[in-house]
């Protein structure tokens, strides 16, 4: 079955430093994986996804992913946090390499971001 | 940029009241979903809705659960007789395409049945 699983709840970082937000997936196929962030009262965006195409990828925001199938990880980076950029990330398994988007979210990282 | 809009934003209800959930998907997609996160639980599939008729559905979505496209513009969740563990944020979302990944999701609808 697949799943994924983030590996810390709660991240803080201080403006203008890296910021790291893990990632591991199970997935007995070649996964599609994505991540999508929420700000406080707003939907479900998506902030960037990979689906067998390049490994590094790169999405809104500055953030970018890379996809590393010996780790089975696809952790979430941006070189420097914004004090917009605080809200939660979902990274997100798709089962299926085409399909009807039955999307496997993990417990979510909720970013925080300090001046 | 085009949105997806759910209301109302919360809901309270009592337990074994009938409740809709109403979502207005972007106007040109074709594919529709809800999703929903039991308070400190992952977000979760419920079912997808395609050419009016159900494309897939989870294990949760039993028969208390149903969806429905009444018109040109609203998706609808029903569930007919609510219990407390149906108290949960619901997502809609919808997509242009089967494309994975592709889905937009609207801001959700807090429901709290008591």
């Amino acid at each position: 079955a697949q799943s994924v699983t983030q590996l810390d709840s709660h991240v803080s970082v201080s403006e203008g430093t890296p910021v790291l937000l893990r990632c591991n997936y199970s997935s007995s196929y070649s996964p599609s994986l994505f991540w999508y962030v929420q700000h406080p009262n707003k939907g479900l965006q998506l902030l960037l996804k990979y689906t067998s195409a390049a490994t590094l990828v790169k999405g809104i925001n500055g953030f970018e992913a890379e996809f590393k199938k010996s780790e089975t990880s696809f952790h979430l980076t941006k070189p420097s946090a914004h004090m917009s950029d605080a809200a939660e990330y979902f990274c997100v398994v798709s089962p299926f390499s085409g399909g009807y988007n039955k999307l496997i979210f993990g417990a979510g990282t909720r970013l925080a971001v300090h001046p | 940029e085009p949105e997806v809009t759910q209301t109302p934003s919360h809901q309270v209800t009592q337990m074994g009241q009938e409740v809709i959930l109403r979502c207005v998907p972007i106007s040109n997609h074709l594919y529709f979903y809800w999703y929903r996160q039991i308070l400190g639980q992952k977000v979760e599939f419920l079912v997808s809705f395609y050419n009016n008729e159900i494309s897939e559905k989870s294990e949760i979505f039993d028969d208390q659960f149903s969806v429905e496209r009444p018109d040109g513009s609203n998706f609808t969740l029903k569930i007919r007789s609510t219990k407390l563990e149906d108290s949960a944020m619901y997502f809609c979302a919808s997509s242009e395409d089967q494309g994975v990944g592709k889905l937009f999701f609207g801001s959700g609808t807090q429901l709290s049945v008591l």
